[in-house]
């Protein structure tokens, strides 16, 4: 199983850019790194994956580590609209993404 | 845009009854879930369907099974709802790439209920 670790919550001030730590030490070489995050009372919407290199989209970055064993996801401004919970989930084509507690992402104005 | 649609958005069953649970999508995807989200654990698998008539079991599929007759529809059944099957329940689809499996498209939810 691609298990993740990551923190329960964090705070970030508005348009200041975010960091979320994402540890995946079982992740096998085959596994893809996604991120959804779920915004309240709804269901989780994907933002990126990537497997081993830096990835950008409008939404966010995907900074991975050479090992594998950790990510970050990178929002560049924080605004209250990314207020959520964000998952890090390992999974390949071989076995259905694994679903964490998720970080719950708090967002000051 | 892809749109996944669940039922109902909040259901309340007595202990006993029979649960039904549709969900129905919209683009042609392969693979369809059922997930249960729970306060500290996170989204769990129950089933998953990659295929018409086809089904595999997920992580906590005890108490539960699904029925995919047609492509777009994906259905979850308690048989006999008990009061720990209380919960949110999500759907999801996905097309199925060669070796890789792609982005999830949720449904908003069904909050379930059982007395």
């Amino acid at each position: 199983d691609a298990k993740t670790t990551q923190p329960n919550s964090m705070e970030s001030n508005e348009e200041e850019p975010v960091h979320l730590p994402c540890n995946h030490s079982t992740i096998s070489g085959t596994d893809y790194i996604h991120w959804y995050r779920q915004l309240p009372s709804q269901g989780p919407e994907y933002v990126i994956h990537g497997l081993t290199s830096n990835v950008n989209n409008r939404m966010a970055s995907l900074a991975i580590a050479e090992d594998r064993k950790s990510s970050t996801l990178i929002l560049h401004r924080a605004t209250l609209r990314d207020a959520a919970v964000y998952y890090c989930v390992g999974g390949n084509a071989g076995n259905m993404l694994t679903f964490g507690g998720g970080t719950r992402l708090m967002v000051k104005p | 845009d892809v749109k996944v649609t669940q039922s109902s958005r909040y259901l309340v069953k007595r202990t006993g009854e029979k649960v039904f649970l549709e969900c129905v999508q919209d683009m042609d995807h392969e693979n369809m879930f059922w997930y249960r989200q729970d306060p500290g654990l996170g989204l769990r698998l129950i089933y998953f369907s990659y295929d018409v008539k086809m089904k595999e079991k997920g992580d906590i599929p005890e108490g539960y099974s699904v029925s995919r007759e047609k492509k777009e529809r994906f259905s979850l059944i308690l048989e006999s709802a008990s009061t720990n099957q209380t919960s949110m329940y999500l759907c999801a689809s996905s097309t199925r790439l060669a070796g890789v499996i792609d982005t999830q498209y949720f449904g908003p939810g069904t909050r379930l209920t059982v007395l």
